[in-house]
């Protein structure tokens, strides 16, 4: 199975700036079939990226999603007050179907 | 537009069973895609329970297919979860979920399920 792991836990920063965020995978994603999703408190969790760098539909061009094999990245270009939230990867390349990460915390600085 | 909405008991006692319904609008489970069922404990991540096919075929998370069931009533556009012998770790919030392929593009808002005697 793979695991996930997401760093930084929490990623203080201003309204404005770049923020980077780290999806470590245990073993390769095949495909890079590694998505992106965006949780803010009382709601369900938004679709942000897929395939690694695909944004979904609706989704500004600030976010954007790089990597491969066993090592991806989210980045925000410049952060908006509404991109405040818990972001989360998830594999859906490999058995047992899906995974997610333990989730990185953008709160502001 | 497709929509989730999740509904059940938001109350379970320990030991005893839990179960959930779907109810999809603006798309026929029998259109195709997976069906899932997602969870996530008070303050916690995000964790896969399984997923369903219109035919039944199912995928499970393995920590967690010892006491799970996924059907689905395509009669009615929606399937359900149970959850067998529950504790209170099995206290979160439960999302249904459309999944593409393991993608979930399309999410119910949850409905927070508390074990507790």
């Amino acid at each position: 199975e793979i695991v996930l792991t997401q760093s930084p836990a929490t990623l203080s920063l201003s309204p404005g700036e770049r923020a980077t965020l780290s999806c470590g995978a245990s073993q390769s994603v095949s495909r890079n079939y590694l998505a992106w999703y965006q949780q803010k408190p009382g709601l369900a969790p938004r679709l942000l990226i897929y395939d690694a760098s695909s944004r979904a539909t609706g989704i500004p061009d600030r976010f954007s999603g790089s990597g491969s094999g066993t090592d991806f990245t989210l980045t925000i270009s410049r952060l908006e007050p509404e991109d405040f939230a818990v972001y989360y990867c998830q594999q859906y390349g490999s058995s047992p179907r899906l995974t997610f990460g333990g989730g990185t915390k953008v709160e502001i600085k | 537009q497709v929509q989730l909405q999740e509904s059940g008991p938001g109350l379970v006692k320990p030991s005893e069973t839990l179960s959930l319904t779907c109810t999809v609008s603006g798309y026929s489970i029998s259109g195709g895609y997976y069906w899932g069922w997602i969870r996530q404990p008070p303050g916690k991540g995000l964790e896969w329970i399984g997923s369903i096919y219109h035919s039944g075929d199912t995928y499970y998370n393995p920590s967690l297919r010892s006491r799970v069931t996924i059907l689905v009533d395509t009669s009615k556009n929606q399937f359900s979860l149970e959850v067998t012998s529950v504790t209170a770790a099995d206290t979160a919030v439960y999302h249904c979920a459309r999944d593409s392929g393991g993608l979930i593009e399309y999410w119910g808002q949850g409905t927070l399920i508390t074990v507790s005697s």
